[in-house]
C-alpha cells in the first residue's frame, strides 16, 4: 500500500542553522506530495505541496523537490528560526485516486535561541 | 483562523459517559474528515465524508458514531469510550478532489478516565 516514512524526531537546532528533514514515498500510482506543519496547539496546516516530479515547492524559507527517482520530498530551510518549531508532517495523495491523504509519524523540531 | 472550527477544545469523559465533538467549516468545501491523533503514531484516517456521504470508515471501533448533516457540520458522537481512546481529535475539511488541500482545524484534546 501506499506509504510515507520520514526521519525519526526529534530534532534540536540553534537559531540559523541549516535544517534537513527527509521524507521517502512508496506508491503504485503518481502521487502529490505535501508538508503539513503543526504549531504547538493547532491543527496541521499546508506548508508547501508538488504535484510532479521535479516541482519544487516553497514557503516561509522551506523548500521540497519532488524528487521521482529516489521517491523522495525532503523538507530543507537555510536559516531556521525559534518560530520554526513545531511538528513538521510529510504525506502524500494518489492523483486521479481518492482525495485521502497518507501521512508520515511526524518530526518534531525545536529551535533553542 | 483555519476556516474550520472544533469544540469543545477539551473534553474530560468517564468510560461510561456519552459525548460529542462538533466540526464546522466555513470555506465552503464538499469533503469533511476525522482524524485520530496519538502520541508516537502516524495520523490515523477515521472517516471521510463527501457531499454528506460516508464514503471512508477505517475500521474504526462503534463506540465512535460520525453523523454529517450538511457539508459544513461534521459530528464525532462518542459513547463507552476506553482510556487508549485519550488522543487529539481532528477534523478537516477540503473541496474533495483527488490532490487537493485538507485545512484542519485545532482539534479536540479528549481525555477518558
Amino acid at each position: 500500500g501506499d506509504s510515507v516514512t520520514q526521519m525519526e524526531g526529534p530534532v534540536t537546532l540553534s537559531e540559523e542553522a541549516f535544517l534537513t528533514i527527509n521524507c521517502t514515498y512508496t506508491a503504485t500510482g503518481y502521487p502529490s506530495l505535501f508538508w503539513y506543519v503543526q504549531y504547538p496547539g493547532e491543527g496541521l496546516q499546508l506548508l508547501l505541496k508538488a504535484t510532479k516530479a521535479d516541482d519544487k515547492g516553497s514557503n516561509k524559507g522551506f523548500e521540497a523537490t519532488y524528487r521521482k527517482e529516489t521517491t523522495s520530498f525532503h523538507l530543507e530551510k537555510g536559516s531556521v528560526q525559534v518560530s520554526d518549531s513545531a511538528v513538521y508532517f510529510c504525506a502524500l495523495n494518489i492523483q486521479g485516486g481518492s482525495e485521502k491523504l497518507v501521512f508520515g509519524k511526524g518530526t518534531k523540531l525545536t529551535v533553542n535561541p | 483562523e483555519t476556516g474550520v472550527t472544533q469544540t469543545p477544545r477539551h473534553l474530560v469523559m468517564g468510560m461510561t459517559n456519552k459525548k460529542s465533538l462538533k466540526c464546522e467549516q466555513h470555506l465552503g468545501h464538499n469533503a469533511m474528515y476525522w482524524y485520530k491523533q496519538s502520541a508516537k503514531k502516524p495520523l490515523e484516517l477515521m472517516f471521510v465524508y463527501n457531499f454528506k456521504e460516508q464514503t471512508e470508515n477505517n475500521s474504526v471501533p462503534s463506540r465512535f458514531s460520525p453523523e454529517c448533516p450538511n457539508s459544513s457540520h461534521l459530528f464525532l458522537h462518542l459513547h463507552t469510550l476506553q482510556p487508549e481512546d485519550s488522543a487529539l481529535y481532528l477534523c478537516a475539511s477540503s473541496q474533495g478532489e483527488a490532490g487537493g488541500i485538507q485545512y484542519f482545524g485545532a482539534g479536540t484534546r479528549l481525555s477518558v478516565l
